[in-house]
């Protein structure tokens, strides 16, 4: 059965640090992966997504992710966070045409 | 361009009541899905609906759970007496009208229930 992993419940990082979630996934086929953003009141939001090519993805707001199958990985990378950044981040993995599964989510605290 | 709204964003009932979740999806938008997040876990699937129409339930739970996407108005997502177990963050997501896909989900911001 699919099923995602994100090791680290709760990160703490320094403004301006870089950050690296670590996302490791369980399919058989080649996977579509996904990260989400879910702001404080907000809904989920895509940030990128891997389907084939080039396995280091970009994405919106300066995040990138690097699809390692080896690993069976697809951790999501900042080089600087912004306070911003903030929130609960979401790996998930395609199944089917339609549905997602998701890992259980790590929160992201920045703290000044 | 509103997003796909859910309504309400909390809702508190005490066990044995009924609980009715409200998902209105982007506008274009025919596809409903309906996520539940348990504390401490992911998003799990539970129903795929099109106009009129459940797709796929596989996710559902096969008692007190039900759920509905009329020809007007938003999709529903109707728990009967519940229990303390269904205090979850329940998430609609919506698609475009050409194609169910994973690659286009646009996500509500989830109700909160809350079992007393």
């Amino acid at each position: 059965a699919q099923s995602v992993t994100q090791p680290d419940i709760h990160i703490t990082v320094s403004e301006g640090a870089s950050l690296e979630l670590r996302c490791n996934y369980s399919y058989g086929a080649t996977p579509y992966l996904f990260w989400y953003v879910q702001s404080p009141g907000q809904g989920l939001q895509l940030l990128l997504k891997y389907f084939s090519g080039d396995t280091l993805v970009q994405g919106i707001k300066g995040f990138e992710a690097e699809f390692k199958r080896s690993q069976s990985s697809f951790n999501l990378r900042k080089p600087s966070v912004h306070w911003s950044d903030a929130a609960e981040y979401f790996c998930a993995v395609g199944v089917g045409d339609y549905k997602l599964s998701f890992g259980a989510g790590t929160t992201v605290t920045v703290r000044a | 361009n509103a997003g796909v709204m859910q309504n309400p964003r909390h809702l508190v009932r005490r066990r044995g009541q009924e609980a009715r979740l409200r998902c209105s999806p982007m506008k274009g938008h025919s596809h409903v899905y309906w996520y539940r997040q348990l504390p401490e876990e992911g998003l799990k699937f539970m129903v795929y609906l099109q106009k009129e129409n459940i797709i796929d339930e596989s996710g559902m739970p096969k008692e007190r759970f039900s759920a509905e996407f009329p020809k007007e108005g938003p999709s529903i997502l109707r728990i009967q007496q519940v229990v303390r177990g269904d205090s979850a963050a329940y998430f609609c997501a919506s698609s475009p009208a050409e194609y169910a896909t994973n690659e286009k989900l646009f996500f509500g911001s989830g109700t909160q229930l809350s079992v007393l």
